[in-house]
């Protein structure tokens, strides 16, 4: 299957300061990437989509100032958290479809995630 | 958008007990997918299945689109099974690849 890729897998950061999570496709391009936040004993929430070449587009109740997102090329998405505070803390998820046929019709894969702690 | 209902939220087994997961979707779906969730939180796919019945060694899952639910089997459970399955699905149209997930189910296997 396809193989999609995280970094940090953790990080732990003081409260103000901003955090770069790096989401990669390794043997597949995507033109579109998803981000995800998981609360502990919780469910997966979508936060945004990220688009290759465009603005991302944010769920509702989602800060796009404060969850910033650039899709640098077909393989690279990235989520900054800025001015992050303890209520950030969490497991962001990326996923990506492969290939670039009928949306409906694709599998989405996911990176491992990367858990934030604010302190 | 759609709501996505998980049962049982819960599982307790024996090693070597099979067990049926239940996802409802509160409308039709176009792409529907089980995943499996790791100790470490990776989620791993298990399938994808908008419509009909596929295997995959002791896994295998049904989706009934026109009565808008799906089943997980698991057949003789191991240790490695334990974990949170998700189901998740989205509808097409404008929101083409937004998975929402369901709650989930906590499977725990005993030796």
């Amino acid at each position: 299957g396809a193989v999609v890729s995280q970094h940090p897998s953790r990080v732990i950061c003081k409260s103000g300061t901003s955090v770069k999570i790096e989401c990669r496709s390794l043997d597949f391009q995507a033109t579109t990437m998803f981000w995800y936040r998981q609360f502990p004993k919780q469910s997966l929430m979508l936060m945004a989509t990220s688009n290759e070449g465009s603005k991302a587009t944010y769920e509702q109740g989602v800060e796009k100032d404060k969850f910033l997102i650039n899709h640098a090329s077909l393989t690279l998405s990235t989520l900054t958290v800025t001015s992050a505070h303890p209520e950030d803390s969490s497991f962001y998820i990326c996923s990506a479809p492969t290939g670039t046929g009928w949306w409906s019709q694709e599998t989405q894969y996911f990176g491992p995630g990367t858990r934030l702690l604010v302190l | 958008g759609i709501q996505v209902e998980q049962s049982p939220p819960d599982l307790i087994l024996q090693e070597g007990a099979n067990s049926t997961l239940r996802c409802n979707f509160s409308d039709s779906v176009n792409n529907l997918q089980w995943f499996h969730q790791n100790p470490w939180g990776q989620l791993i796919n298990l399938f994808y299945i908008p419509s009909g019945t596929k295997q995959n060694g002791r896994l295998s899952a049904t989706t009934v689109a026109t009565e808008r639910y799906s089943l997980l089997y698991i057949s003789s459970s191991q240790t490695t099974d334990s974990g949170v399955y998700f189901c998740a699905g989205h509808a097409g149209g404008t929101s083409y690849g937004k998975l929402t997930f369901g709650q989930g189910t906590i499977l725990t296997v005993h030796p």
